[in-house]
């Protein structure tokens, strides 16, 4: 299988306040994960490449300061919502891809999580 | 960068009927084609996929089809039943680690 865990699924908090969601691949090693964004009825959008022992690689227009992502593990990876404002609202995925030499593995996801900063 | 077209954007269909879903990339480099459902609220899951060194492949009631000298694919689900219903994405990738771009996605309903 290839199962990724990611958590919380649901965070309710007020606006300023950092929130970590952990992104983790429960039976497999991931050398890279990615980290989406997506808004009602919209498409996923790509908000960095997190790789194992380096720094991430965000896309253009995401704040690096502002979304801080760790990658620590081959099976772990989080991301920090820092100082949250309402407009940080959002349901964020990430996805984890199997080390096995870069020949086009598939992604797999996590189950999201729904942040809400009122 | 790598631009994915998807169409249409909703497709309503009776159950039994065949739904068809069609994708355009723009990198000709692209080698990669997964698609994914997701449900409301839920996690993208990965329903197919199929590399350029094929045409077609089929999955019980799902096929994709590549034509890479049109870059496109098209995703085919036949006999659909209510439970198809959700929003589907394509997307392209380039290879290696390279990211996934995806589409804007399909919203599909199947009625009973």
């Amino acid at each position: 299988g290839a199962v990724v865990s990611q958590h919380p699924s649901r965070v309710i908090c007020k606006s300023g306040t950092s929130v970590k969601i952990e992104c983790r691949s429960l039976d497999f090693q991931a050398t890279t994960m990615f980290w989406y964004r997506q808004f009602p009825k919209q498409s996923l959008m790509l908000m960095a490449t997190s790789n194992e022992g380096s720094k991430a690689t965000y896309e253009q227009g995401v704040e690096k300061d502002k979304f801080l992502i760790n990658h620590a593990s081959l099976t772990l990876s989080t991301l920090t919502v820092t100082s949250a404002h309402p407009e940080d609202s959002s349901f964020y995925i990430c996805s984890a891809q199997k080390e096995s030499g870069g020949n086009n593995q598939p992604q797999h996801f996590g189950d999201g999580t729904r942040l809400s900063i009122l | 960068g790598e631009n994915v077209e998807q169409h249409p954007s909703t497709l309503s269909v009776q159950e039994g009927d065949s739904a068809v879903i069609k994708c355009t990339y723009s990198d000709s480099a692209s080698n990669y084609f997964p698609w994914y459902k997701q449900e409301l609220g839920k996690r993208p899951q990965l329903i197919i996929d199929i590399r350029s060194n094929v045409g077609e492949k089929k999955d019980q009631r799902i096929a994709v089809t590549l034509n890479k000298t049109a870059k496109h694919f098209s995703l085919h689900i036949t006999e659909t039943q209510p439970e198809d219903s959700a929003v589907y994405f394509c997307a392209a990738l380039k290879g290696g680690y390279s990211t996934l771009t995806f589409g804007k996605g399909t919203m599909l309903l199947v009625s009973p």
